[in-house]
């Protein structure tokens, strides 16, 4: 069925330094991919995606590269800053659904 | 705003209970969704619903049921709770556009222990 494996599970960075996670999918057929952030006793926050017809998409400190032949696409996050600590999920839409990723739970320590 | 309000952010339940959470959104999209979110394992799609009265099974629909009698209304029910249910519960929501479901707005969470 259809998979995102999503790396690393735990990212620890010093504040100004950048932050990547990963994520590989299995469905060909995935052609939206948005970026979650998860905030301590919150649901989660749509804060950057990217379709399958762009390579690379920007919003100030953070982006989202897509690579759609090897089926992975990855968050960068420029500068971290404190608040930036959180739980990060990347999803695919299969069908009408959104497949989520197991998440990264990053640390930016001041 | 946006908004999607679930009815309890926590709840402890004894085992065999019939366990509703109730789950409503303001933005008159036509999708509703489920989630369990586990340690270690994400999030992961209970059931869905993408107009009233529809119901599609998700990834983990085992022991779980759902009712949709009004577009801004997902229940999830749990008919009787064990304690491998205890979990934090997402609702959300998307619309769709052009045939393809848009950005999904999540509420806070539901934490349920089962006791």
């Amino acid at each position: 069925g259809e998979n995102v494996e999503q790396h690393p599970s735990t990212l620890s960075v010093q504040e100004g330094d950048s932050a990547v996670i990963k994520c590989t999918y299995s469905d060909s057929a995935s052609n939206y991919f948005p970026w979650y952030k998860q905030e301590l006793g919150k649901g989660p926050q749509l804060i950057i995606d990217i379709r399958s017809n762009v390579g690379e998409k920007k919003d100030q400190r953070i982006a989202v590269t897509l690579n759609k032949t090897a089926k992975h696409f990855s968050l960068h996050i420029t500068e971290t800053q404190p608040e930036d600590s959180a739980v990060y999920f990347c999803a695919t839409r299969g069908t009408d659904k959104l497949i989520f990723g197991t998440g990264t739970r990053l640390q930016v320590f001041p | 705003d946006v908004k999607v309000t679930q009815s309890s952010r926590y709840l402890v339940k004894r085992t065999g209970e019939k366990v509703f959470l109730e789950c409503v959104q303001d933005m008159d999209h036509e999708n509703m969704f489920w989630y369990r979110q586990d340690p270690g394992l994400g999030l992961r799609l209970i059931y869905f619903s993408y107009d009233v009265k529809m119901k599609e099974k998700g990834d983990i629909p085992e022991g779980y049921s759902v009712s949709r009698e009004k577009k801004e209304r997902f229940s999830l029910i749990l008919e009787s709770a064990s304690t491998n249910q205890t979990s934090m519960y997402l609702c959300a929501s998307s619309f769709i556009r052009g045939q393809r479901s848009t950005e999904a707005f999540f509420g806070q969470g539901t934490r349920l222990t089962v006791v």
